[in-house]
């Protein structure tokens, strides 16, 4: 089934302890990204990556790192959570042929103490 | 610059009587225009997409949306809803060169029995 997977589904974590969210899809896609999503405001992207070792920023990246090592994983990393940064996120990817459509993950469901 | 502007935060029908959702969009080139869906506590699913072919867009669930390039509007539509419809739905916006996504702010159906 193509699907794109996210770990830790919910996160509890205080200010300054990093965490990563993994991201994973099985659909050989070139292109993924980050998003996050706050009552009122959408979605809204952090980061995007266009292929392996290509990363670029979002509208929102600050707080926010990103690696893409392999084409199928492309996680989310905060070094140093603040509480602004809880919220829910989403990893999508679609393929680079393909821009119209793009696959969701279930979601990260983050909160910051 | 591109935006998208969803005119009602929450809309309430009655099951069995007809839904309409209203989006408006800015955007200085053609636009890709979707609508997504997110039922609580779950990831994003594509409704239906226009790009530039039949303005009238069938979707799944039996929704559909009208793209009207002199109102700038892309509003979604269904005739008669059901109490599955439940679900907070995102006007979409993509331009062709500009990797993200915009995302409208939402609009949450309630579905009365």
């Amino acid at each position: 089934e193509a699907q794109v997977t996210q770990n830790p589904r919910y996160l509890i974590t205080v200010t300054g302890k990093k965490l990563t969210v993994t991201c994973s899809q099985n659909m050989n896609h070139e292109y993924m990204s980050w998003y996050r999503q706050d009552p009122g405001l959408g979605l809204r992207q952090i980061y995007y990556s266009m292929n392996v070792e290509v990363t670029d920023k979002g509208d929102v990246p600050e707080g926010y790192k990103v690696s893409r090592k392999e084409k199928r994983n492309f996680p989310l990393i905060l070094e140093s959570p603040s509480p602004n940064q809880t919220s829910l996120y989403f990893c999508a990817s679609r393929a680079s042929g393909n821009p119209y459509e793009q696959y969701f993950g279930p979601g990260t469901r983050l909160t910051v103490t | 610059a591109q935006s998208v502007t969803q005119l009602d935060s929450h809309v309430s029908v009655s099951e069995g009587t007809p839904v309409l959702l209203r989006c408006n969009y800015s955007s200085s080139y053609s636009p890709s225009l979707f609508w997504y869906v997110q039922h609580p506590n779950k990831g994003l699913q594509l409704l239906l997409k226009y790009t530039s072919a039949a303005t009238l867009v069938k979707g799944i669930n039996g929704f559909e949306a009208e793209f009207k390039k002199s109102e700038t509007s892309f509003h979604l539509t269904k005739p008669s809803a059901h109490m599955s419809d439940a679900a907070e739905y995102f006007c979409v916006v993509s331009v062709t060169g500009r990797r993200a996504l915009t995302f409208g702010s939402g609009t949450r159906l309630q579905v009365q029995p």
